[in-house]
């Protein structure tokens, strides 16, 4: 079945240490995408890549990092310098230039040791 | 600046009624996609139904339907015949204009009560 695979599903940070969420797509979709979700909130945009090797800032892209190195996997990696990473993670692949909605994975929630 | 507005944080509905959860858009693009998507308890998204700003019908899907008025910049959604498993978060989105990007609005909780 075509989709796409978040993983972990449970993830704890340690002051001061960086860590990566997995992102994973076989829909061959050139657009992927990483959303923040706090609690009672909407999502909100953190980077989006739109082809392989170039991705772009979301709306609160300080204290992340990603990489496009293939079309099907987009990592996000949460910097100690993100100071409240506690959230859920979403990550979501979409054709480009297209009515077709965003396909959304299962989602990461990471927490504060 | 493009923003969508979800006013209602809440909503109850009985078992087969139906209900409508409002949206309102703000964007000066002639050209932009509208989507509503459900978010379970266990927080994956799932896309329910999607209208184009050019679309001149209102788009169905089963039992959504979304009440489209571009003057008024609202896409509200409509669940008819409510069942149980809809109780959820539904979110209302906009893909502006020459963008692959999606902005959400801040949702609305939706309880389905027997």
């Amino acid at each position: 079945d075509g989709g796409i695979t978040q993983s972990p599903k449970y993830l704890f940070r340690k002051e001061g240490q960086n860590v990566t969420l997995s992102c994973e797509q076989n829909l061959n979709h050139d657009a992927m995408y990483w959303y923040r979700q706090d609690p009672g909130q909407g999502l909100r945009l953190i980077y989006y890549s739109q082809i392989v090797n170039d991705f772009q800032k979301g709306d609160i892209a300080e204290g992340y990092s990603v990489s496009r190195e293939k079309k099907e996997s987009f990592p996000l990696t949460v910097t100690s310098a993100q100071k409240n990473p506690t959230a859920f993670y979403l990550c979501a692949s979409s054709m480009r230039y297209s009515n077709q909605p965003q396909h959304f994975g299962d989602g990461t929630r990471l927490s504060i040791l | 600046a493009q923003k969508i507005t979800q006013t209602q944080p809440g909503m109850f509905v009985q078992e087969k009624e139906a209900v409508t959860l409002d949206c309102t858009y703000d964007t000066s693009d002639q050209s932009y996609g509208l989507f509503w998507y459900k978010q379970p308890s266990s927080g994956e998204m799932i896309f329910l139904i999607y209208q184009g700003s050019y679309d001149e019908q209102n788009a169905t899907e089963g039992r959504y339907s979304l009440n489209f008025q571009k003057a008024r910049k609202s896409a509200n959604l409509v669940i008819s015949a409510s069942q149980l498993g809809d109780s959820a978060m539904y979110f209302c989105a906009m893909r502006p204009y020459n963008t692959d990007k999606l902005i959400f609005g801040t949702g609305t909780r939706l309880q389905v009560f027997p």
